[in-house]
């Protein structure tokens, strides 16, 4: 199972970009990327999911270079309510076949300054 | 509405004692997860099931045990042999491929606080 390293943690300023970058040097073929958002005291909700290159939804971007051993969730015009972790998971979209463990990285807690 | 209830939210044990947590989802989802959080951390797996009457240890299993004898039903009991019990405790679901707009991602309940005093 591809481990994944994040930083710790980052500060921005309101409206601005922010980019939060995942290493997984071990994803494998069938892996896909998801990003996850944790508000203290509840659980975390889906961002954005991708295999390669870029994806983007109403809230974030995320980028994927060809070798596939990172990616960078991108948050644009970040707001105080942006603040939150997150996290970086890899892991095969669900089989029928075989057990799927899905463990999480330690994440990253994103802090918006006002 | 469809959605992960976990009961209860807040919880208190005394040490010795087992207590149990419950997670119910009425998503239709095959597959089901514990998570335990200490404060300032991330996520560890405790347990996890793809199907009834099958389930998988995580990552820190010793001191926890499961059960899934219906689909929509996953409770975790902490026994006594958790040495450190103190956490907030996780329960999610997914879909298997194929099921709507399935991104296989991970729906979670609002936590159950376990405290021991």
């Amino acid at each position: 199972l591809a481990k994944t390293t994040q930083p710790i943690s980052m500060d921005s300023y309101e409206g601005q970009e922010v980019n939060i970058t995942c290493s997984h040097n071990n994803i494998a073929t069938n892996d896909y990327i998801t990003w996850y958002q944790q508000f203290p005291s509840q659980g975390p909700r889906f961002i954005i999911q991708g295999y390669k290159t870029k994806v983007t939804n109403e809230v974030a971007s995320l980028f994927i270079p060809a070798d596939r051993k990172s990616s960078t969730l991108s948050l644009p015009r970040v707001s105080l309510s942006d603040t939150a972790v997150y996290y970086c998971l890899v892991g095969r979209r669900r089989s029928n076949f075989g057990n799927e463990k899905l463990t999480f990285g330690t994440g990253t807690r994103l802090t918006i300054i006002p | 509405d469809g959605g992960i209830t976990q009961s209860p939210k807040y919880l208190f044990r005394k040490e010795g004692q087992n207590v149990t947590l419950s997670c119910e989802q009425n998503l239709n989802h095959d597959a089901m997860y514990w998570y335990r959080q200490d404060p300032g951390q991330g996520l560890r797996l405790i347990y996890y099931s793809q199907i009834v009457n099958d389930f998988q240890k995580g990552d820190i299993a010793e001191g926890y045990s499961v059960s899934r004898e219906k689909k929509e039903s996953f409770p975790l009991t902490v026994t006594s042999a958790q040495k450190n019990p103190t956490a907030f405790y996780l329960c999610a679901s997914t879909s298997a491929p194929g099921q709507g707009t399935n991104t296989g991602e991970l729906f979670f309940g609002e936590g159950s606080r376990l405290t021991v005093l």
